[in-house]
């Protein structure tokens, strides 16, 4: 089975402009997390989805949201992009429950200026 | 706050040692997770313990939960340098609709092993 694979890589963005990343998770897979990972604060929980529907989400401003498609591909958005933006966003996805055994992607490495 | 502290922040040994990282948590959980990051790259999954199991194997690693004391270790035996990475312990909490839960990842131990 191929990976989940996350687009683009890397990015760079300027101070108010909005982003858009996207992941697709290992066939099969329904349920798609995203996390943020910064060297002050780690890693922390965005959002999980399943079957299109938003099941957890974590503490972040409203200008950071998500989304999922039919075929369990999943996009997450930043609007009004800000400098503390700047990190290493990873998404996963797991078969069934998010608790349980998370494959990675590669992550997407945002970087506002 | 984080739901998984790990205990050291950096630990650095010879190659050939083994190395011990640990990871204390503050609520119940359904299971707790341990991964492994290299530098800038995606998170690969090592072992899952559920809360019901007091200790379990996957070949050079070996993990323990203490529910008791809110407590998790993960051993590595017979380190080699590819091991160098960081590790992170990982741990269900906060339900979010219909009861799903969500991972809570703790900040890391880094890893080095000196050849």
């Amino acid at each position: 089975k191929a990976g989940v694979t996350q687009t683009p890589r890397y990015l760079i963005k300027t101070r108010g402009q909005q982003v858009t990343l996207s992941c697709s998770p290992i066939s099969g897979h329904r349920s798609v997390s995203w996390y943020q990972q910064t060297p002050g604060q780690g890693l922390q929980f965005l959002f999980e989805y399943f079957s299109e529907t938003q099941r957890n989400k974590g503490n972040f401003p409203g200008r950071f949201s998500g989304r999922q498609f039919s075929n369990s591909r999943s996009e997450m958005n930043v609007s009004t992009l800000e400098l503390g933006d700047s990190a290493l966003y990873l998404c996963a996805s797991s078969a069934l429950l998010a608790n349980y055994e998370q494959y990675f992607g590669p992550g997407t490495r945002l970087t506002v200026t | 706050s984080q739901q998984g502290e790990e205990d050291p922040q950096a630990l650095s040994i010879q190659e050939g040692e083994n190395a011990t990282m640990n990871c204390s948590y503050k609520t119940s959980i359904n299971n707790l997770q341990w991964y492994r990051q290299n530098s800038g790259r995606g998170l690969v999954h090592l072992i899952l313990i559920r809360s019901n199991e007091r200790e379990k194997h996957s070949g050079r690693l070996r993990v323990t939960l203490d529910t008791s004391k809110k407590s998790s270790s993960l051993l590595i035996t017979a380190s080699r340098a590819a091991d160098t990475a960081s590790y992170f312990c990982a741990t269900d909490a906060h339900p979010g609709v219909q009861g799903a839960q969500k991972l809570v990842f703790g900040q890391g131990t880094r890893l080095t092993i000196n050849p």
